[in-house]
């Protein structure tokens, strides 16, 4: 089965410093891994994903990710935070079903706190 | 171009009522999914419907069902409502001719319905 697990409920950083949000995942295969970030009462949105091509990845709004296969892992960085990043992030694993298709699986999610 | 539209928003029922929730996807896109995100239990995956038919069902309580339409609008119900279905319903959709935009998690998701059960 495959599962994502974000290792930090929440985050704070300081406007202009990195921001690092961790995530390791569990596959049985070789997987498809998203961040999607979800600001205060709205709808998530697309970060980055990763399918198989490149291990770095970029995404909108200069963040990035790694694919660590030895460690299973896929953490999401920005080398300087900005007060509009503050939001919640979800690492996220595409899940292949029994039946066709699949389906995705978030993480719980990590809040991002940004002071100025 | 129009992005995944959800209503109602806000809804507050009482125990033992139904509820349908409509997701109107963006234009052209064919597979609808259906999430439910409460605080507890995070962002659980309910079921996908692709070309009027349900592809893909997570593990809820029949309680929950829906349905698609012939343009790609889709309904989710909840019948008989517990206190524990208080959550923030959220539809996406997708051009995933496969499997909901779960190979590409190019989901594209709408604001979600407050459903508050009292």
């Amino acid at each position: 089965a495959q599962s994502v697990t974000q290792l930090d409920s929440h985050v704070s950083v300081s406007e202009g410093t990195p921001v690092l949000l961790r995530c390791n995942y569990s596959s049985s295969y070789s997987p498809s891994l998203f961040w999607y970030v979800q600001h205060p009462n709205k709808g998530l949105q697309l970060l980055l994903k990763y399918t198989s091509a490149a291990t770095l990845v970029k995404g909108i709004n200069g963040f990035e990710a790694e694919f660590k296969k030895s460690e299973t892992s896929f953490h999401l960085t920005k080398p300087s935070a900005h007060m509009s990043d503050a939001a919640e992030y979800f690492c996220v694993v595409s899940q292949r079903r029994s039946q066709a298709g699949t389906a995705l699986i978030f993480g719980k999610g990590t809040t991002l706190s940004v002071s100025s | 171009k129009a992005g995944v539209t959800q209503t109602p928003r806000y809804l507050i029922k009482t125990r033992g009522q139904q509820v349908t929730l409509s997701c109107s996807p963006i234009s052209g896109h064919r597979s609808v999914s259906w999430y439910q995100q409460t605080p507890g239990q995070g962002l659980q995956f309910l079921f996908e419907y692709f070309s009027e038919t349900q592809r893909n069902k997570g593990n809820f309580p029949g309680r929950f069902s829906g349905r698609q339409f012939s343009n790609s609008r889709s309904e989710m119900n909840v019948s008989t409502l517990e206190l524990g279905d208080s959550a923030l319903y959220l539809c996406a959709s997708s051009s995933s001719l496969t499997s909901g935009g779960a190979e590409t998690g190019e989901l594209f998701f709408g604001e979600g319905s407050r459903l508050t059960v009292l």
